[in-house]
């Protein structure tokens, strides 16, 4: 059964302290990892997407990572308005996404 | 640019009734897909289509019904509420399977 699972649950950063958010994967021929952010009270907002092993990607303070087995968020320099839960989906061969539970930063000023 | 928009916002039912979830997308995709939302549990899917006139289940789809009339359109209904049911309900449309989902903004939905 194909599963997505995210850690930490919760993270509690200072402003300007760096760190990464982590989601593991298993599933039988990965087509798509898919980050997303999202506000309270808001839908998930697409960030990346990651087809192959060794792949990167940046966008201002966020730069996801993808090897075989899992993603790395990597956040450099947070600032409050970067809280948020990031969610975190994969997509198979002939299956539909499969979203991770989320992980909730709090960047703290 | 409206993308996903879901109507209503907020909504409480009593068990028992029966209600309609609307969700309109003008990006012209093909994919569209039902999600609840539920807290430690992550989006898990209800129903998907994958164009005009098209339904599938997904991974939660008991108690819940789909149409998709028109391309722009996806509707989730439920036709008897239950407590079980009270959630947060995302819609969401793709170009296609692999492509990135764009969500709505959510309806609350309370089954008391």
């Amino acid at each position: 059964e194909d599963q997505v699972t995210q850690s930490p649950e919760a993270l509690r950063l200072q402003e300007g302290e760096s760190s990464s958010l982590n989601c593991s994967y298993t599933v039988s021929g990965l087509r798509g990892l898919f980050w997303y952010r999202q506000d309270p009270g808001k839908g998930p907002e697409f960030l990346f997407t990651l087809y192959s092993a060794g792949e990167e990607k940046e966008k201002e303070r966020l730069k996801a990572t993808l090897t075989k087995k899992e993603s790395f968020l990597h956040i450099t320099a947070p600032k409050p308005e970067d809280s948020a839960t990031y969610l975190c989906a994969v997509q198979a061969r002939g299956q539909n996404f499969v979203f991770g539970p989320g992980t909730r930063l709090s960047v703290l000023p | 640019n409206a993308g996903v928009t879901q109507t209503p916002k907020f909504r409480v039912l009593k068990t028992g009734q029966s209600m309609t979830l609307l969700c309109a997308q003008d990006m012209n995709h093909e994919y569209m897909y039902w999600y609840r939302q539920d807290p430690g549990m992550g989006l898990r899917l209800i129903h998907y289509s994958v164009g005009e006139g098209t339904t599938a289940k997904g991974e939660v789809p008991d108690g819940y019904n789909v149409s998709r009339l028109k391309k722009q359109n996806f509707l989730l209904g439920l036709e008897s509420a239950a407590p079980s049911q009270t959630s947060v309900y995302f819609c969401a449309s793709g170009e296609s399977a692999i492509q990135p989902q764009h969500f709505g903004d959510g309806t609350r939905l309370s089954i008391l």
